[in-house]
């Protein structure tokens, strides 16, 4: 089983429309996640964290967090083309340590 | 306030060549991290440095590999007698020192390394 886990899409969605994204992870003593966006040919770039169970909103951006079911989530309201990127969820380990998904591909459809 | 700098952006390197990736942290950070990424896969980490230290090198490959971030200058990954699979993006991130943690690590730009 991978340690952080994501569908590794295409997903496709309507310009306007909300893109979920999905993330779950083995670990059970996590305390820290993180979502990072990449555009091709780029580095990733930090969108949210996230430390508590519960929602965390930044503009258009919600994180949610669910750490009895180990599952953590990226919504994006009023979606854009320039949204279309690679979406990577992230874990804390010990020792100061991050692990990554693999990512989802989004694109969005004008 | 500079971000995360790396350079060369771009490295070009003959098979058996040396490559030496530089990484400036940003500024007030002094945790390092090194991650390597294939073109269409995700990030794998490679090493975690504070000054002086290497704190976790768990990823970095037994042989060839070598990283440091000395008191002055910047932190380097050097790759020797480099081979074509080493061809990739190398990836430089910082977090600030805070107790605790992980907290956010924030990315350089990357050097792209290509071997011939």
């Amino acid at each position: 089983q991978k340690e952080v886990e994501q569908n590794s899409g295409p997903l496709s969605v309507p310009e306007g429309a909300i893109a979920s994204l999905n993330c779950t992870y083995s670990d059970r003593v996590s305390q820290s996640f993180f979502w990072y966006r990449q555009y091709s040919g780029k580095s990733p770039e930090l969108i949210m964290s996230i430390y508590s169970n519960g929602d965390k909103e930044d503009g258009r951006f919600t994180a949610q967090l669910n750490k009895a079911s180990q599952y953590v989530s990226l919504l994006i309201r009023d979606s854009q083309p320039s949204d279309s990127a690679t979406y990577l969820c992230a874990r804390g380990s010990s020792a100061s340590k991050i692990i990554f998904g693999s990512g989802t591909r989004l694109s969005i459809r004008p | 306030n500079a971000g995360v700098m790396q350079n060369p952006r771009h490295l070009v390197r003959r098979r058996g060549q040396e490559a030496r990736l530089r990484c400036s942290p940003m500024k007030g950070h002094s945790h390092v991290y090194w991650y390597r990424q294939l073109p269409e896969e995700g990030l794998k980490f490679m090493v975690y440095l504070q000054k002086e230290n290497i704190i976790d090198e768990s990823g970095m490959p037994k042989e060839r590999f070598s990283a440091e971030f000395p008191k002055e200058g910047p932190s380097i990954l050097r790759i020797q007698q480099v081979v074509r699979g080493d061809s990739a993006a190398y990836f430089c991130a910082s977090s600030p020192r805070q107790a605790g943690g992980p907290y956010e690590q924030y990315f350089g730009p990357g050097t792209r390394l290509t071997v011939t």
